[in-house]
């Protein structure tokens, strides 16, 4: 079956720096790979969409200049936290999709990054 | 807005025992799909379904699809310890991306 990464499961950062979380499809190409955000007993949220080769499209509400997206690669993208609050700390879930369009195609999940910003 | 309802958002059962769980919108889907969460980790497909009135079955577990594509339901028999976790259904945009209900999160006691 198909295999996302994430690298590192978890992080502890200090106020005021930056953190980079990776995603990695293992054994496909992902031309779409989506982050969520997930609060303690709450559910996923969608922050972003991340197509191979282009900018991300974020959600209603979340800062694209706090949150940065690359997706350089068609099995790698990378999400950064910069100027990290402890309002930031939350667990980070990217998901990948095969290649096309539409709600049809699977999605893979990761296993999730736990950020703590202290 | 919440676009998906899920019910109960807490369920803890005896092993052995039955239970269904609840996923409900007020506008049609065009596709509905069904993910466990265990804690620390990401979701896993469960399950998807597309035809109104469709029923899957997976082991243990159950899966409808209303007739009229607005609600879907999740059966599980004779429930395991292992069955605990997070259950959460999803509707898929055309963008391609999920919107998450709130999850229904269940506790199997042996």
């Amino acid at each position: 079956g198909a295999v996302v990464s994430q690298h590192p499961s978890w992080v502890i950062c200090k106020s005021g720096t930056s953190v980079k979380i990776e995603c990695r499809s293992l054994d496909f190409q992902a031309t779409t790979m989506f982050w969520y955000r997930q609060f303690p007993k709450q559910s996923l949220m969608l922050m972003a969409t991340s197509n191979e080769g282009s900018k991300a499209t974020y959600e209603q509400g979340v800062e694209k200049d706090k949150f940065l997206i690359n997706h350089a690669s068609l099995t790698l993208s990378t999400l950064t936290v910069t100027s990290a609050h402890p309002e930031d700390s939350s667990f980070y879930i990217c998901s990948a999709r095969v290649g096309g369009r539409g709600w049809a195609l699977e999605q893979y999940f990761g296993p999730g990054t736990r950020l703590t910003v202290t | 807005t919440q676009l998906l309802e899920q019910s109960p958002q807490f369920l803890s059962i005896q092993e052995g025992e039955n239970l269904t769980v609840y996923c409900n919108s007020s506008s049609v889907f065009s596709s509905l799909q069904w993910y466990r969460q265990e804690p620390g980790e990401g979701p896993v497909l469960l399950v998807t379904v597309v035809t109104g009135g469709e029923v899957k079955k997976l082991k243990r577990l159950t899966f409808q699809f209303g007739d009229a594509r607005k609600d879907s339901s999740l059966h599980i028999t004779a429930a395991q310890p292992g069955d605990t976790g997070l259950y959460l259904c999803a509707k898929g945009r055309s963008q391609g991306n999920l919107i998450f209900g709130k999850g229904t999160k269940l506790s199997v006691k042996p």
